[in-house]
């Protein structure tokens, strides 16, 4: 198993591009969330979902869309970045059922917006 | 609003020393507790995670207690190695709210 996989590793946006940040997992978990890292914030969770065609927001969501067409995948969205968005953004899974298990992490994507 | 803590945030050991690592939440209604390990520039890797029913959980050096009804968990580190240093940080769910972290340096 792969786990979860997140691309791309880094990347530079200028102010108002848009762009997707992909994150797949190949352990049919049900539950899948974004969360961002800034420093001395610790991670804070921007959107979530619990399964295919469920979303809901977290802590951070805005300037931010997901969406979550299938059970392995769950696209974060920026629809007109910032330079308010620049973080470490990373993706997480765990299997759902008698709340949240444990979650598994990829290995982030870092964004740096100009 | 659930608020998680951690003390300290930074700590420096020689190897060998037996570390005790704070996180301390305000809600005392969660579901599990979590903590991860964090290396510079990398994801996060799962250490151990009790659920609410447990009191602790044991993996290797490693050693998780919780008390929901004081909002604490501990983690304890036995025998602390260089290869230990990390950045440690726990998290609780309802929806998974992380504490800031304690980075931890263990020189040799």
């Amino acid at each position: 198993n792969a786990g979860v996989t997140q691309t791309p590793k880094f990347q530079v946006l200028k102010t108002g591009q848009s762009m997707t940040l992909q994150c797949a997992q190949d352990m049919n978990h049900e539950y899948m969330s974004w969360y961002r890292q800034d420093p001395g914030m610790g991670l804070r969770l921007i959107h979530y979902s619990v399964g295919a065609g469920i979303t809901d927001q977290g802590e951070v969501p805005n300037g931010y869309n997901v969406s979550r067409s299938t059970t392995e995948d769950f696209p974060l969205r920026l629809l007109s970045a910032a330079p308010s968005q620049t973080s470490v953004y990373f993706c997480a899974s765990a299997r759902a059922g008698r709340g949240i298990n444990e979650q598994f992490f990829g290995p982030g994507t870092r964004l740096t917006v100009l | 609003k659930q608020e998680v803590t951690q003390i300290p945030a930074a700590l420096s050991v020689p190897e060998g020393e037996n570390l005790v690592l704070n996180c301390s939440f305000t809600d005392s209604a969660i579901y599990n507790l979590q903590w991860f390990r964090q290396d510079p520039g990398k994801g996060l890797t799962s250490l151990l995670l009790i659920q609410s029913s447990q009191r602790e959980q044991t993996s290797g050096r490693l050693n998780a207690s919780l008390d929901k009804s004081s909002g604490r968990s501990t983690l304890y580190i036995a025998a602390s190695q260089p290869g230990d240093s990390a950045t440690y940080l726990c998290a609780v769910y309802g929806k998974l709210i992380f504490g800031t972290g304690t980075r931890l340096q263990v020189f040799p």
